[in-house]
């Protein structure tokens, strides 16, 4: 919703540009991450998820990087365009859980 | 179309008036999962189910109770809800792998006076 979006770290990027968008995590048994798009008043939206077992995955426009040595995970958008503005929420499991953590989130507002 | 339903999407009301969030998903999904949003806090789990039945607490479920007598429907019960449960609160169902995403309904703003 419209108050997701105050007191949340923001990122600002010109049309075109790329967005880098980071999150550290704090369970070091995490095995899966997820990226996950909110924009105002609507619920969040899946974009790109990772297994552990991985440090790179690529997506259309999306590249998702994690590297666990220091417990991060960022997401990158190519060719940032004025549709990508939103919060952006990065969220982990553990095996044999089925509990999700979520990051506080990060806003993206993209200049035309 | 697949989709997760909420009701209401908005809610005003006062202390201690018993409350019922509804969910419903027709995907035919396992894993259902209540979240509450606050500025600054992110999405926070309140409680989740891993099937009919099955329910679990998340991190914050103190105050809220959950039911899953059928696979697609998982209320949020309110018994005596208080002001510090003004939130926006989002349902979200997935299949059974834990390594599944999860789809989240479209939210309800819920205010307590």
């Amino acid at each position: 919703g419209e108050s997701v979006g105050l007191h949340l770290p923001t990122l600002s990027v010109q049309e075109g540009d790329n967005s880098i968008i980071n999150c550290a995590y704090s369970n070091s048994a995490s095995d899966y991450f997820i990226w996950y798009k909110q924009e105002s008043g609507k619920g969040p939206q899946f974009i790109i998820d990772i297994r552990s077992n991985m440090d790179k995955r690529q997506g259309q426009r999306v590249t998702v990087l994690l590297n666990k040595t220091v417990k991060h995970l960022s997401l990158q958008i190519a060719a940032t365009q004025p549709g990508d503005s939103a919060v952006y929420f990065c969220a982990e499991k553990s095996g044999g859980y089925q509990k999700v953590t979520f990051g506080i989130g990060t806003k993206l507002q993209v200049i035309p | 179309e697949a989709q997760v339903t909420q009701n209401p999407r908005y809610l005003i009301t006062v202390t201690g008036k018993k409350l019922t969030v509804t969910c419903s998903q027709n995907m035919n999904h396992e894993y259902m999962s209540w979240y509450r949003q606050d500025p600054g806090l992110g999405l926070r789990q309140i409680y989740y189910s891993m099937n009919v039945e099955v329910t679990d607490k998340g991190d914050v479920p103190e105050g809220y109770k959950v039911s899953r007598k059928e696979k697609r429907n998982f209320p949020l019960i309110l018994e005596s809800p208080s002001p510090n449960q003004t939130s926006l609160y989002f349902c979200a169902s997935s299949p059974a792998s834990h390594t599944d995403t999860q789809y989240f309904g479209p939210g309800t703003r819920l205010t307590v006076l």
